[in-house]
Formats: structure tokens, C-alpha cells, sequence
């Protein structure tokens, strides 16, 4: 069983609709992370926090919109998407100081925009 | 520019045998590390194994071992002994040295080897 949770694990969204992607880890982790793996694409790092603080945006469009409330949630809000949105979304945390394990993922949103 | 690189699309092996992924990274870092993740079809992307810059030995995990040549930043990813669940998308990624130890997830990924073992 993971210790990254990620809901929903399938979401069918029109371009004009609103939605939410949540992540939950109880690991202990300070960072956490929301990534993006598009079919035919490697997985691209969308945005970084630290300890509830966004710490990098890799020029995301502002359609996403991350929240970090504490350190053991994260939420993707999402609106007006595209199509070329439609991706697998991965969130992931990572400990402090611990560089061995890297990341540790969830299972993923599988995101279709329609 | 795409600084990990995996040449192989897909690959086939038969059950029981070893299987090579290849790896080549591009960093200017002396301080890096280097991993490799396996993601199967239900999405979840699980650490495999994990080699840093520095370490003067091969990482081995149970049946993976991690073919480490600096010199030519290599970083290939040897499976022993191949079983039908091993079949998977393989993902080669690399942390560089820049930011905070807060970060240590940032990674960046190749394009991923579809391993398939047949039996």
C-alpha cells in the first residue's frame, strides 16, 4: 500500500468545469511535489513545496492552480483545461536531508479533459 | 535540453534472463544522484534503486544493480533473473546538487524503457 494517496484516481472534466486533485501522505514528509506525465513525454515537474511553501513553479499555465494547506496534503485546482491537459498527474513527497529515496509517488490521477 | 536520455523504446526478455537499460545523463554538478523507478500499469512510480555521484561502488538492490560509469555519464540499470512481474515502464532520473536538502524529490526524468518479459 502506498503512503502517498492520491483521489481521484480516474477524473473526465469538460473545459469549463472545476475540479480539485488531493494528495495525502503520512510519511513525515516536508516536500511535496505535483508532477505531470503526458503520453509520449517524460514526466515534467510542475511544482515544488517545502514545508507548506511553494518553492518552484516550472511555468505552469495559472489554469493550475496548487494548494498546500500543511505539510501532509496537496491539492491541484484545476480550470478551463484544455484537451492537451489530459495526462497522468502524479504527486509525490520527499523527506529532508534523506537524498537516497529521492521520491516517493502516488498512483496518480489519470486526467481526461473532453 | 533533455539532460537524461534512454535509447531503448521497448524491450523484450524472456523470463529467468538479465536485461540492460540504458541510461546517459548530462550535468554539470560534481554532486548529483542518479535513480531509477519502475512504473507499472497501474500508474504508481516505485523507487528501485538509487546511486550518488560520489559513491565509488555499484548500488545493488536485491535483483537490480546499477552499472555506474562516471566517466561517461552512464547509468545503466542491470535486472537479474527477469519475472513476468517485471514487466513495466522503467524510468531513469536525476537530482542535481542546485536547491535545498528540502527538495530531494526534484527530479528529472527520461523517457522511460517498456520492459515486457515473456515467459
Amino acid at each position: 500500500e502506498t503512503g502517498v494517496t492520491q483521489t481521484p484516481r480516474h477524473l473526465v472534466m469538460g473545459m469549463t468545469n472545476k475540479k480539485s486533485l488531493k494528495c495525502e501522505q503520512h510519511l513525515g514528509h516536508n516536500a511535496m511535489y505535483w508532477y505531470k506525465q503526458s503520453a509520449k513525454k517524460p514526466l515534467e515537474l510542475m511544482f515544488v513545496y517545502n514545508f507548506k511553501e511553494q518553492t518552484e513553479n516550472n511555468s505552469v499555465p495559472s489554469r493550475f492552480s496548487p494548494e498546500c494547506p500543511n505539510s501532509s496534503h496537496l491539492f491541484l485546482h484545476l480550470h478551463t483545461l484544455q484537451p492537451e491537459d489530459s495526462a497522468l498527474y502524479l504527486c509525490a513527497s520527499s523527506p529532508s536531508g534523506d537524498r537516497v529515496v529521492g521520491a516517493f509517488f502516488g498512483q496518480g490521477t489519470r486526467l481526461t479533459v473532453v | 535540453a533533455q539532460k537524461i536520455t534512454q535509447t531503448q523504446p521497448g524491450m523484450f526478455v524472456q523470463e529467468k534472463e538479465a536485461v540492460t537499460l540504458d541510461c546517459t545523463y548530462d550535468t554539470s554538478d560534481q554532486s548529483y544522484g542518479l535513480f531509477w523507478y519502475k512504473q507499472p500499469s497501474s500508474g504508481e512510480m516505485i523507487f528501485l534503486i538509487y546511486q550518488g555521484s560520489y559513491d565509488e561502488q555499484n548500488a545493488t538492490e536485491g535483483r537490480y544493480s546499477l552499472n555506474f560509469q562516471k566517466a561517461r555519464k552512464s547509468a545503466n540499470l542491470v535486472i537479474s533473473a527477469s519475472q513476468l512481474g517485471d514487466s513495466a515502464m522503467y524510468f531513469c532520473a536525476m537530482r542535481e546538487a542546485g536547491g535545498t536538502t528540502d527538495s530531494w524529490g526534484k527530479l528529472q526524468f527520461g523517457a522511460g524503457t517498456q520492459v515486457v518479459v515473456t515467459p
